[in-house]
């Protein structure tokens, strides 16, 4: 079936390290893939998203490139900040972006000043 | 537009009792879906919805849960004789995939229930 496997946490940093979460997918298919972030006591925002391979999404510093030849992922970013503190979610979409989104575990990100 | 709106936020219920969250979409999605998370899970769908029509189910959703979506606005989920294993976060997104939609997931605060 349809799964999406990412690192596990917590994942602490330093302010201004850079930062890789890493996320593969399921290739069934030609899926649409996300990251959502959820801020402590927020609800779920999308952060970015890449609908074909080779695209790459990005949003507020953060990057990932659809990688098919290798169903990944992953986030990155250059130089974090403690506002970035948050728990980070990788999704997958089947192709043709109106299904249900099947979702990682979360990797819970801390930034420490 | 508001976004996504629940309600309640939180419910705290005895085993075997039945209860009802509401989903409020933005306004004119035409798209409605319902997930759950548990602690330290990511969010798992359950079911969705294109206006009224109930589209999709997961095996997830057992004979216990039933959803509505009555007049294509907002939606119901109930729980049916609520079990310990149901505590968890209920969450709703909606998106619109009609001509000009950007068919992007906007969730809800979601509803936390507790079944003790």
């Amino acid at each position: 079936g349809n799964s999406v496997t990412q690192m596990e946490g917590p994942v602490t940093l330093s302010e201004e390290a850079f930062l890789t979460i890493n996320c593969t997918y399921t290739a069934t298919g030609y899926p649409s893939l996300f990251w959502y972030v959820q801020y402590p006591g927020e609800g779920l925002q999308l952060l970015l998203k890449a609908t074909k391979a080779d695209d790459k999404g990005s949003n507020k510093g953060f990057e990932a490139t659809y990688r098919k030849e290798t169903t990944s992922f992953h986030l990155e970013k250059g130089s974090v900040q403690v506002s970035d503190s948050a728990v980070y979610f990788c999704a997958r979409q089947p192709g043709g972006g109106a299904d249900g989104l099947t979702f990682g575990k979360g990797t819970h990100l801390i930034i420490q000043p | 537009d508001t976004g996504v709106s629940q309600n309640p936020r939180h419910k705290i219920t005895k085993r075997g009792q039945n209860v009802t969250f509401r989903c409020d979409p933005i306004s004119e999605h035409n798209r409605l879906y319902w997930y759950r998370q548990t602690l330290g899970q990511g969010p798992e769908f359950l079911t969705y919805f294109q206006n009224e029509a109930q589209l999709e189910k997961s095996r997830l959703l057992s004979d216990r849960f039933s959803a509505e979506r009555p007049k294509g606005s907002f939606s119901t989920l109930e729980i049916q004789r609520t079990e310990q294993g149901d505590s968890a976060m209920y969450l709703c997104a909606s998106s619109s995939t009609t001509s000009g939609g950007d068919y992007e997931q906007y969730f809800g605060p979601g509803t936390r229930l507790t079944v003790t």
